[in-house]
């Protein structure tokens, strides 16, 4: 079965400092992943998806992410925070079983930005 | 271009009433979803469809039910109110094939007295 893992639920970073949002999936066959970004009282809005192709996906708000398959891994960075980056940020996995549609999101990621 | 369109954005059911989420569309898209967000908890699927007339269960779909009569509308169904449904309910629509992005609605903030 494929899951989702982002390792931490909360992560604190100063204005312009690096962000790193980390995500690791579970998957049988090649995946297909994605980053949506969620700000408050909003629903859920892409950042990015890697497909096939280029590994290094880029993404709205100069957010980027790679593709790492030894690393089962599809971490999302930012090279300098902006406030307005505070939000909470969701990866997910779409399911490749069945003729079904879902997508398999991660326990999300709050990110705080400190001034 | 609406996208997806959540109605009501906010709710205050009793324990044991009744009420239906809307959602539709306008994108055309033939996959649509259910999903429910709690904190510490990411989002849950609860039901989704795969085409009018077609519907499946989640991983949280007690005390849920949908139909799809139509491409475009997909609602869910509260058949008797818990406090543990308080929650907030998003509704997303995806064209066909698995690297298609998931289109959100703003969601519904329901809570259960």
């Amino acid at each position: 079965a494929q899951s989702v893992t982002q390792l931490g639920s909360h992560v604190s970073v100063s204005e312009g400092a690096l962000v790193l949002l980390r995500c690791n999936y579970s998957s049988s066959v090649p995946p297909y992943l994605f980053w949506y970004v969620q700000y408050p009282n909003q629903g859920l809005q892409l950042l990015l998806k890697y497909t096939t192709g280029a590994t290094l996906v880029k993404g709205i708000n100069g957010f980027e992410a790679e593709f790492k398959k030894s690393e089962t891994s599809f971490h999302l960075t930012k090279p300098s925070a902006h406030m307005s980056d505070a939000a909470e940020y969701f990866c997910a996995v779409s399911a490749t079983s069945g003729n079904t549609g879902k997508l398999i999101f991660g326990q999300g990621t709050t990110l705080q930005v400190k001034p | 271009n609406a996208g997806v369109t959540q109605t009501p954005k906010f709710q205050v059911l009793k324990t044991g009433q009744s009420m239906t989420l809307q959602c539709a569309q306008d994108m055309n898209h033939e996959y649509m979803s259910w999903y429910r967000q709690d904190p510490g908890m990411g989002l849950r699927l609860i039901h989704y469809s795969v085409g009018a007339g077609i519907t499946d269960q989640g991983e949280v779909p007690n005390g849920y039910n949908v139909s799809r009569s139509t491409t475009e509308d997909f609602p869910l169904r509260l058949l008797s109110a818990a406090p543990s449904q308080t929650s907030v309910y998003f509704c997303a629509s995806r064209a066909t094939g698995e690297n298609t992005e998931a289109f959100f609605g703003q969601g519904t903030r329901l809570t259960v007295v």
